[in-house]
Formats: C-alpha cells, sequence, structure tokens
C-alpha cells in the first residue's frame, strides 16, 4: 500500500457540468476524510467517514455535493452544476480508528478548475 | 467560533540557520495539534503532534513547543535545509463529542530557505 491515492490528479471543467472524484485510501485505514483547499489557505474540512457510515458534513458542503464511501473502502466525492467558485484543491485523507495514531495521511489531491 | 491561526504569513531563512514558525489558537478544548508541511502539488505531510496536555515534544531536528496559557503554538526546525522550503501549517484536532478527529487548520506560512 503506497498512501492514498486520488483520481483524476487535475479536471477542468465547464461551468454547470458535473464532477466525480475518487480517492483510495490506506488499506487498514476506517476513516475517510474529504477538505477543499483554495490557494494560499488550509485545507477545509469538507465530511467525513468512518467505514460507510459519513458521519459529518460541513456546511461548506452545499446541496450540489455530495460523498460516498458504499463499501467502507474507496470513497467518490461529486459536485453537480459546477461553479466557478468550486475551483480548488480537494483533498482526501484517511486515518485507522486507533486514536493513538494521530495525524492523517493525506493524498495529493484533485485539483478542480471551473472555466 | 473557534480558529487556527498563523502570526507570520512568510519566512525567509538561511540554510544551516534555525527556524521558527508560530501559531495562535482558540478552542483549548482540542486533544492535539499537529504541524503539516506542505510541498507545492503534493498533499499536507504530517509532521509532529503534540498532546494538549503536554507543552514540549521533539522529533527529527524539529521541535514542537505548546503554550496553554497564552494558547500558542510553535515549530523550531533546526539547521534549516533547503528541503524545508514549503508551506507550514498548525492544525487542531480533537475526538470528544462529534469532532470525529478532523482536523482544523490555520491560514499556514510560507518557509523560503536561502542557500
Amino acid at each position: 500500500d503506497t498512501g492514498v491515492s486520488q483520481d483524476p490528479r487535475h479536471k477542468i471543467t465547464k461551468r454547470g457540468q458535473n464532477v466525480t472524484f475518487r480517492c483510495d485510501p490506506i488499506s487498514e485505514h476506517n476513516r475517510l476524510y474529504w477538505y477543499r483547499q483554495t490557494l494560499g489557505q488550509g485545507p477545509e474540512f469538507l465530511t467525513y467517514f468512518q467505514n460507510e457510515a459519513q458521519l459529518e458534513k460541513s456546511r461548506l458542503l452545499s446541496d450540489r455535493f455530495s460523498a460516498e464511501r458504499p463499501k467502507g473502502s474507496f470513497s467518490t466525492l461529486e459536485i453537480q452544476r459546477t461553479e466557478q467558485g468550486d475551483s480548488a484543491m480537494y483533498l482526501c485523507a484517511s486515518s485507522p480508528k486507533d486514536r493513538r495514531v494521530v495525524g492523517y495521511t493525506f493524498g495529493s489531491g484533485t485539483r478542480l478548475t471551473v472555466v | 467560533g473557534e480558529s487556527v491561526g498563523l502570526h507570520l504569513p512568510t519566512l525567509s531563512v538561511q540554510e544551516g540557520d534555525n527556524s521558527i514558525i508560530n501559531c495562535a489558537y482558540s478552542n483549548s478544548a482540542s486533544d492535539y495539534f499537529i504541524w503539516y508541511k506542505q510541498e507545492s502539488g503534493k498533499g499536507p505531510q504530517f509532521i509532529i503532534d503534540i498532546r494538549s496536555n503536554m507543552d514540549k515534544r521533539q522529533g527529527q531536528r524539529v521541535t514542537v513547543l505548546l503554550n496553554k496559557t497564552v494558547k500558542h503554538l510553535s515549530l523550531q526546525i533546526a539547521a534549516t535545509q533547503p528541503g524545508d522550503s514549503a508551506v507550514y501549517f498548525c492544525a487542531e484536532k480533537g475526538e470528544g463529542g462529534n469532532q470525529g478527529g478532523k482536523l482544523i487548520f490555520g491560514q499556514g506560512t510560507e518557509l523560503s530557505v536561502k542557500p
């Protein structure tokens, strides 16, 4: 297992189109997080899963955003009717249930550009 | 609301010097404070963490200091190297209640190491 994988690395889409990103966490990690990062800012929490259950969603996650983790392994983040303000880096991270492990492992992100 | 922020947006140091990156936080209920390093085009990389009941923790060339009285966190990098050039984020993490272990990040400090 080489870490958290995200696909695609880059996505350019026209405003109004739908996009879907995929995240494959470290296999033994049961928690999975999605963050959004804009230029010069720290990552902002969007949502997280424990196994297949989505336990929390930020108010940043509008109705156009939906995330799934159907089998408790990989996760997808879909944005419908994209807007220019959705342009950002979307980061996925995972962590084990063991609370002695404090830090997450982040993927390299998917950079979304809405034109 | 709670926030984690950084005092300085940029820091420039000479190779071999020590670097100190500072962070202020406001949520005294957090369980852990964590420093991340982010290089261009990559996701944040865990550096070191400190539990809220500690005031100092050392790693390889890095030391984190926590002053709960003034709600201040710092990262010290000894003998800074060009490879240390990156943006550094502090983050706080809570496990209690519905916090779910999510991280709240500050804005970041860009460290530039001059050879």
